[in-house]
């Protein structure tokens, strides 16, 4: 089990320019989530899809945010144009929705948008 | 509506001495309950889980939780902590269908020497 794999580990980026973060959940898991953490306002829950259908997207900051996932396997967060206070780590986690699944996350990608 | 409280933000101990992180969750229903811990620049790893049966579980790294129904609680102890337990940790509750995940705020644990 390869876990959670996110890409890439790092971004830097000047403002305006448009940013694409990648997903491959855990073969098998069914829902996928989308995360961004910052010091000032913690964890926060952007979008969730249950069997690549969205869900919940209410946590998505703004018409520039963007989450797509064209199948079971991959997953994208695209953020156009990006912004400094985009700067965070976003992560993505995969889980099956019975019970016994907890979340299992990727290592992040921390985005730097000067 | 579900929620979680981590009652402390900021927690520091000294090597060796023991240790609790407090969590409480609000449900009308039936809920699963997590720890995560997060180590610096890393991504969120799961310490342990409840989902039903003896209310006391135990986890990765020497930790273990009480499930309180009682007081709605789920709090985190370990009875000696090292300098490697340094992190910070997620109370988390789930819906029975697993598809909706409540943080709480998370308590950052400073062991130190």
């Amino acid at each position: 089990d390869a876990g959670v794999i996110q890409s890439p580990r790092h971004e830097v980026t000047e403002m305006g320019q448009e940013v694409t973060l990648r997903c491959k959940p855990i073969s098998g898991h069914n829902s996928l989530f989308w995360y961004r953490q910052t010091m000032m306002r913690g964890l926060e829950l952007l979008i969730y899809f249950n069997n690549n259908v969205p869900i919940d997207d209410s946590g998505m900051p703004e018409d520039r945010f963007s989450a797509k996932m064209p199948n079971a396997s991959f997953s994208t967060l695209k953020i156009q144009p990006s912004e400094p206070r985009d700067s965070a780590v976003y992560f993505c986690a995969s889980s099956f929705d019975r019970e016994n699944s907890p979340l299992h996350f990727g290592n992040g990608t921390r985005l730097t948008v000067t | 509506a579900q929620s979680v409280t981590q009652l402390d933000s900021q927690v520091p101990v000294f090597e060796e001495a023991p240790v609790e992180l407090r969590c409480n969750y609000s449900s009308s229903v039936s809920v699963y309950l997590f720890w995560y811990v997060q180590y610096p620049n890393q991504g969120l790893q799961l310490l342990l889980k409840y989902l039903s049966g003896s209310t006391l579980v135990k986890g990765i790294n020497g930790f273990e939780a009480e499930f309180n129904k009682s007081q709605t609680s789920f709090h985190l102890r370990k009875p000696s902590v090292h300098i490697s337990d340094t992190a910070e940790y997620f109370c988390v509750s789930a819906l029975y269908n697993f598809n909706k995940f409540y943080f709480g705020s998370g308590t950052k644990l400073n062991v130190k020497p």
